[in-house]
């Protein structure tokens, strides 16, 4: 079945750090692809997404490229903030369906 | 905008009541999820609906059941609330014309004592 794998935290990077979170996933179909972003007290908030191979989903200086023959969704950005810090949570959707499958999340704090 | 809304932020109820759980969303969405989400497991599937009257097992719907009388709200409910049923609980809506994407509600933290 599908599922999605996600790299396990928790992570810490200074300010202006490069950020990379992993994320592969398995699929029957031709999934799209998420990242969802969970500040804390709050629901979960899409930030990115992409839906066919070799697409880049991108918003707020964060990146995401549809690797289809790595089977990977790895979220990044240059220079990260103190306001970047969240939990990060990659997904999958097979378009014949609603059904999403998340992986488990990914905290990341960022210190000045 | 997508807005959804939840009824509660957080709840604090005894073993054996029991619970509902509201969510409300303003853009005439078909279909709405509720998943459980806690830590190291990330969100699990409650149940779903693709439209009134209608519902769907998620992959844990033990102990939950779930009601969608109009097409904007989609209520939660927990029979008997047992203490392995604490849990930050949020609710999801999508369009048929955009089905793969899901927009989220703030959540609810449910403590059962």
């Amino acid at each position: 079945g599908d599922s999605v794998t996600q790299m396990e935290g928790p992570v810490t990077l200074s300010e202006e750090a490069c950020l990379t979170i992993n994320c592969t996933y398995t699929a029957t179909g031709y999934p799209s692809l998420f990242w969802y972003v969970q500040y804390p007290g709050e629901g979960l908030q899409l930030l990115l997404k992409a839906t066919k191979a070799d697409d880049k989903g991108s918003n707020k200086g964060f990146e995401a490229t549809y690797r289809k023959e790595t089977t990977s969704f790895h979220l990044e950005k240059g220079s990260v903030q103190v306001s970047d810090s969240a939990v990060y949570f990659c997904a999958l959707s097979e378009r014949t369906g609603n059904q999403f499958y998340f992986g488990t999340g990914t905290s990341l704090t960022v210190i000045p | 905008d997508v807005k959804v809304t939840q009824s509660s932020r957080y709840l604090v109820k005894r073993t054996g009541e029991k619970v509902f759980l509201e969510c409300v969303q303003d853009m005439d969405h078909e279909n709405m999820f509720w998943y459980r989400q806690d830590p190291g497991l990330g969100l699990r599937l409650i149940y779903f609906s693709y439209d009134v009257k209608m519902k769907e097992k998620g992959d844990i719907p033990e102990g939950y059941s779930v009601s969608r009388e109009k097409k904007e709200r989609f209520s939660l409910i927990l029979e008997s609330a047992s203490t392995n049923q604490t849990s930050m609980y949020l609710c999801a809506s999508s369009s048929d014309e955009e089905a793969d994407t899901q927009y989220f509600g703030p959540g609810t933290r449910l403590t059962v004592l």
